[in-house]
């Protein structure tokens, strides 16, 4: 159906608060990847899920940031003490699976600002 | 670790002329995948174009097309005939496991 869902759009919060930034993917796409793009700067890779599990979370940048996908469709990326540094725009993508050849469609992302 | 880098942070074309945006990046692999992604002021990603590192020949799109030089691990976009909406960021992204983004390339199509 639609495409890749985000939301909320914009995000404000509070140094030090707790965030949930929510992902749909396309119904039917098992790989589903997030990102964060700081201003001025592409994509940059943070984890990816295959189906429920995580595949690869060599791109979250600490224990702060956590990721799931219970049911292998919805995923929430969840940023516990929020810092200043984690104002960002966060990127989600699904693919039908993890085949690299395969389109990831993007998300029209989540601007996060952290006050 | 895999790079993209993209050493033209911005560049501009006349309406209906041809430019060609850089992307150069370093890899240990041999099979990968390589793209452009365009990124209009309304920050949705669209793929532009993609490649396979196995696949010798230039893949095209359209206006679009990729030089594609394994040996010197060189993945440059020509977008001919440039209309007004081509305007954006264009992005080169590598994927072996995971997608890796450069920094980017603000192209501007002047009318």
């Amino acid at each position: 159906g639609a495409g890749v869902s985000q939301t909320p759009s914009n995000k404000v919060t509070e140094k030090g608060k707790y965030v949930e930034l929510r992902c749909d993917p396309i119904s039917g796409h098992t790989a589903l990847y997030w990102y964060r793009q700081s201003l001025g700067q592409g994509p940059e890779f943070l984890i990816y899920f295959q189906g429920t599990g995580a595949a690869d979370d060599s791109g979250l940048p600490n224990d702060r940031f956590f990721a799931v996908r219970p049911e292998g469709s919805v995923s929430t990326l969840k940023i516990q003490r929020t810092e200043r540094g984690d104002s960002a725009v966060y990127l989600c993508a699904s693919s039908l699976n993890s085949n690299g050849y395969n389109e990831q469609f993007f998300g029209p992302g989540t601007r996060l600002t952290v006050l | 670790a895999q790079t993209v880098t993209q050493s033209q942070p911005e560049m501009s074309v006349q309406e209906a002329e041809t430019v060609t945006l850089s992307c150069t990046y370093d890899t240990s692999e041999n099979n990968y995948y390589l793209f452009w992604y365009k990124q209009p002021p309304s920050r949705q990603m669209i793929l532009v174009i993609r490649q396979e590192a196995y696949k010798q020949q230039n893949a095209t799109e359209n206006r679009f097309s990729v030089n594609f030089q394994k040996a010197a691990k060189s993945f440059s976009l020509k977008i001919s005939d440039s209309q007004l909406g081509d305007t954006a960021m264009y992005f080169c992204a590598f994927f072996d496991n995971d997608m890796r983004f450069g920094a980017g390339t603000r192209l501007t199509v002047k009318p």
